[in-house]
């Protein structure tokens, strides 16, 4: 079965203190690894998709990487702004549907 | 306009009740996809579907049935609504030859 977990649950950080989110995973066979951004009251708003070992991708003060175990998204100088709960998600290979596993979410909260 | 669109978005209903959530996109995406988001549990996939014809089983379809209406439509029903089907609801869609899934605003629903 397939397994997603997100951690920390929960991070304070002050405006400008970078930080990363970790996402571990178990998949049989990963087809692409997701990260999403959700705000209070709305659905999720997608950022990066990760297909293998190695990759990286950027967006503003964003930065996703990709193991063969885990995903890190790296917050660099945050604002305010970038507080909202971060998802992760993993499709298998064989996925039926192309069925996503999400984790419980990180949710971030940046302090002027 | 938003891509994908759901109706009602707020709904508070009683225990017995049959409750329909409806989803509507202007995408153009083949697959649409039914999930139920509960605090620390993460997003869990409840229904998918490829095309009109074609209606699969998530991990969590007890208690829940759903119509595709038309390529462009997707509702979920509740047929007998019970207290822990209280969540929020969303709506996905998915596409091509993109792996990404796209949300719609989500329905929180209560059920008393």
């Amino acid at each position: 079965e397939d397994q997603v977990t997100q951690s920390p649950e929960a991070l304070r950080l002050q405006e400008g203190e970078s930080s990363s989110l970790n996402c571990s995973y178990t998949v049989s066979g990963l087809r692409g690894l997701f990260w999403y951004r959700q705000d209070p009251g709305k659905g999720p708003e997608f950022l990066f998709t990760l297909y293998s070992a190695g990759e990286e991708k950027e967006k503003e003060r964003l930065k996703a990487t990709l193991t063969k175990k885990e995903s890190f998204l790296h917050i660099t100088a945050p604002k305010p702004e970038d507080s909202a709960t971060y998802l992760c998600a993993v499709q298998a290979a064989r996925a039926a549907g192309n069925k996503l596993t999400f984790g419980g979410g990180t949710r971030v909260l940046v302090k002027p | 306009d938003a891509d994908v669109t759901q109706t009602p978005r707020n709904r508070i209903t009683k225990t017995g009740k049959r409750i329909m959530l409806e989803c509507s996109q202007t995408k153009g995406h083949d697959r649409m996809y039914w999930y139920r988001q509960d605090p620390g549990l993460g997003l869990r996939l409840i229904y998918y579907s490829f095309d009109v014809k074609d209606i699969n089983k998530g991990e969590i379809s007890d208690g829940y049935s759903v119509s595709r209406q038309a390529q462009a439509k997707f509702s979920l029903s509740l047929e007998s609504a019970i207290p822990n089907q209280t969540a929020l609801y969303f709506c996905a869609t998915g596409g091509g030859a993109s792996d990404e899934q796209f949300f719609g605003p989500g329905t929180r629903l209560t059920v008393l």
